[in-house]
């Protein structure tokens, strides 16, 4: 099975920040690569999917970019409501599965 | 957009079984693949299964192969998970996310709140 290694962990950041999170696979996963936020007792929200496209209704400051084995999430100026638990998930082979996740916190 | 809504959690001994349902509102439910994520106590999401419309198509994680199975019903828009034999390691909170697939790609772009899965003596 394919695995993602998310890093940091953790990142403490104030608002207005930026971010950049990082996702690396251990095996090329094409583009075939999302990004998800996950708040505490919510449903996980799909932020980017094919590794640089952002979904429906997700505000400009995110992005996402990488091909291959590396992939970047990045949030430019945090706002509040931006502190959360991100995940990358690759669906290019089964079982499809995610990243550790990455906690942003203030 | 859609709604879909978990049920069915619950607290379960080992060894025993538990019934997942996820129901589907708000469009048009029976072209969409439908998968199960869980996400453990402290951990992060792990996906579970996936089934297509025409149960064709059912895949399963490593960790619930063999105990795990999803049936779906499209006329009460509806998806289930049959879990058999929990262990308490199956503690999580149980989520179903909608499939939407593109023009060679596909994403999980509507998700359940969840359902909470509590397997103990």
């Amino acid at each position: 099975e394919i695995v993602l290694t998310q890093s940091p962990a953790t990142l403490s950041l104030s608002p207005g920040e930026r971010v950049t999170l990082s996702c690396r696979a251990s095996q090329s996963v094409s583009a075939s690569l999302d990004w998800f936020q996950h708040k505490r007792g919510q449903a996980p929200r799909l932020l980017v999917y094919e590794a640089s496209n952002r979904a429906t209704g997700i505000p400009a400051r995110f992005s996402g970019s990488g091909s291959g084995t590396d992939f970047t999430l990045t949030i430019n100026s945090l706002e509040p409501e931006d502190f959360a638990v991100y995940y990358c998930q690759q669906r290019i082979n089964w079982p499809l599965t995610f990243g550790g996740g990455t906690k942003v916190e203030i | 957009e859609g709604l879909l809504v978990e049920s069915g959690g619950g607290l379960v001994q080992p060894g025993r079984s538990l019934r997942l349902s996820c129901v589907a509102s708000g469009f048009t439910f029976s072209p969409y693949k439908i998968n199960w994520v869980r996400q453990a106590p402290g951990k992060g999401l792990e996906w579970i299964a996936e089934i297509d419309s025409g149960w064709s198509h059912i895949y399963y994680g490593n960790s619930v192969q063999g105990r795990f199975t999803v049936s779906r019903d499209n006329v009460e828009n509806s998806v289930s998970l049959q879990m058999n034999r929990l262990r308490e390691e199956d503690t999580a909170i149980y989520y179903c996310a909608r499939r939407r697939d593109a023009s060679g790609y596909y994403y999980f772009d509507q998700w359940g709140q969840g359902t909470l899965v509590t397997v103990s003596p």
